[in-house]
């Protein structure tokens, strides 16, 4: 199992800004991944964040408005750059654990609000 | 990537038995399907995967038939703390050591009732 910390829990932000979100996990993973849930929605991927690689996007997101980053096994960070009242999300990291259940842990999130 | 398709809501009462469907006709080979929980202001929260026939844990079932294209989550005698966002997934880790990311549907809105 892995256990996910994320930090800030939430945050109220002005537009044009950025924010970097934290996520540290109590064990070595290699596959890290961030979502996006909307309120109400259902989680969407942003990217995939493997040590030792550059991110990988999905359609949609691009590396310019949501920078990452991943030095070690243990950590990455997330950046909302420019921000704008629709970025007003939660983000939740995940890691991939191969095991018996070869399952992902998710973060407990962390709310945005941008005005 | 395979998509899947549920029902969008379900209602139940207390002490039911509560079976969610999920299809996934495109589903690869090497996919497992997997079933997660997700409470409000949680993340989501592992509930049980299988690959094929029927697995079960202390919490739920889980159904395949032979096809794969479809599977049933199982949730015997309902509570209040099981309302929650059920996902149905597939991809994930791979026989060849490799993963295919999973990608989340709409998930269905279990409400539990006294």
């Amino acid at each position: 199992s892995a256990v996910i910390s994320q930090k800030p829990s939430r945050d109220i932000c002005q537009r044009g800004t950025s924010l970097t979100i934290q996520c540290q996990v109590d064990s070595q993973v290699t596959m890290m991944f961030w979502y996006r849930q909307q309120p109400g929605q259902s989680l969407t991927l942003i990217a995939t964040a493997n040590q030792g690689s550059e991110a990988t996007y999905e359609s949609g997101f691009v590396i310019d408005k949501f920078p990452i980053s991943r030095p070690n096994l243990t950590f990455s960070t997330l950046t909302v750059s420019n921000m704008s009242p629709e970025d007003s999300s939660i983000y939740l990291c995940s890691v991939g654990v191969r095991g018996k259940y070869n399952e992902q842990f998710f973060g407990p999130g962390t709310r945005l609000t941008v005005l | 990537l395979a998509k899947t398709t549920q029902p969008i809501s379900m209602d139940s009462y207390e002490g039911q038995e509560v079976n969610i469907t999920c299809s996934h006709n495109n589903i690869a080979t090497n996919d497992y399907i997997t079933w997660y929980q997700q409470f409000p202001s949680q993340g989501p929260r592992f509930i049980i995967q299988g690959y094929k026939t029927k697995v079960t844990n202390e919490v739920a079932s889980l159904f395949i038939p032979a096809d794969r294209k479809s599977s049933t989550l199982s949730l015997p005698r309902v509570s209040l703390s099981d309302t929650a966002v059920y996902y149905c997934l597939v991809g994930g880790f791979l026989f060849s050591g490799g993963y295919n990311k999973l990608i989340f549907g709409a998930g269905t809105r279990l409400a539990v009732h006294p």
